[in-house]
């Protein structure tokens, strides 16, 4: 099936640190997606992404949809304790006719006081 | 409730065991989903309901593992015989436009845990 690789892993960083965070998939997606799980919680979508070449900022963060349709990344600006989390891509799943997402691993961002 | 919810938020439970987990969708979405979470695995998907059609059941892991919905409301998912491996997050997700919004609203998870 599609794989999507999140990098980096984990990323410990000091608050006011920019972050970035990038996700690859071996096939071309349509949509692009970013979720973040806070602890304890479900994820929450963040941001969508529907065009090659789309730049789309949400408060501090933004998130791009790369031209080759097969990569996206998240940057998150001056970085805030409650930034701390599990980040997600997503992209739609296919197979079967089934209409959901796949997930990438995450990256686990960890703010250092 | 506002939101997805599930029950129980945490369970643990002996090898061998049966387990039911239970969800309950945002009202009025038509789709629901069931993915596990498990340590460092990021999320899996396991099956997912539309309406009245046939679930995908294509990612169930096993045939231990099985999930039933009533309609357009309650979902619950069944671990028989439960094993070690089994242990995890299990995240419920519904939605009623996902190809047109990307956005599933998930629940806060049941934390499975097989001794």
């Amino acid at each position: 099936g599609q794989q999507l690789n999140q990098s980096p892993q984990s990323m410990f960083i000091q608050e006011g640190e920019d972050v970035s965070m990038n996700c690859t998939s071996s096939s071309i997606f349509n949509t692009w997606l970013w979720y973040k799980q806070d602890p304890g919680e479900g994820p929450v979508l963040l941001i969508a992404l529907y065009k090659a070449g789309e730049l789309t900022s949400n408060g501090r963060l933004t998130a791009q949809f790369g031209i080759t349709r097969k990569d996206s990344f998240l940057n998150i600006s001056a970085s805030i304790p409650s930034d701390v989390g599990i980040y997600f891509c997503a992209g739609p799943y296919s197979g079967g006719g089934a209409d959901g997402l796949t997930f990438g691993k995450g990256t686990h961002l960890i703010i250092q006081p | 409730g506002a939101g997805v919810s599930q029950s129980p938020s945490n369970k643990v439970t002996e090898k061998g065991k049966d387990v039911e987990l239970r969800c309950d969708p945002i009202s009025g979405h038509t789709a629901l989903y069931w993915y596990r979470q498990s340590l460092g695995q990021g999320l899996e998907f396991l099956i997912y309901f539309q309406g009245n059609s046939a679930p995908d059941k294509s990612g169930l892991p096993s045939d231990r593992f099985s999930a039933e919905r009533t309609g357009e409301s309650v979902s619950t998912l069944t671990i028989q015989r439960t094993q070690q491996e089994d242990s995890a997050v299990y995240l419920c997700a519904s939605t009623q436009r996902l190809a047109a919004t990307g956005e599933l609203f998930f629940g806060e998870g049941s934390r499975l845990t097989v001794l």
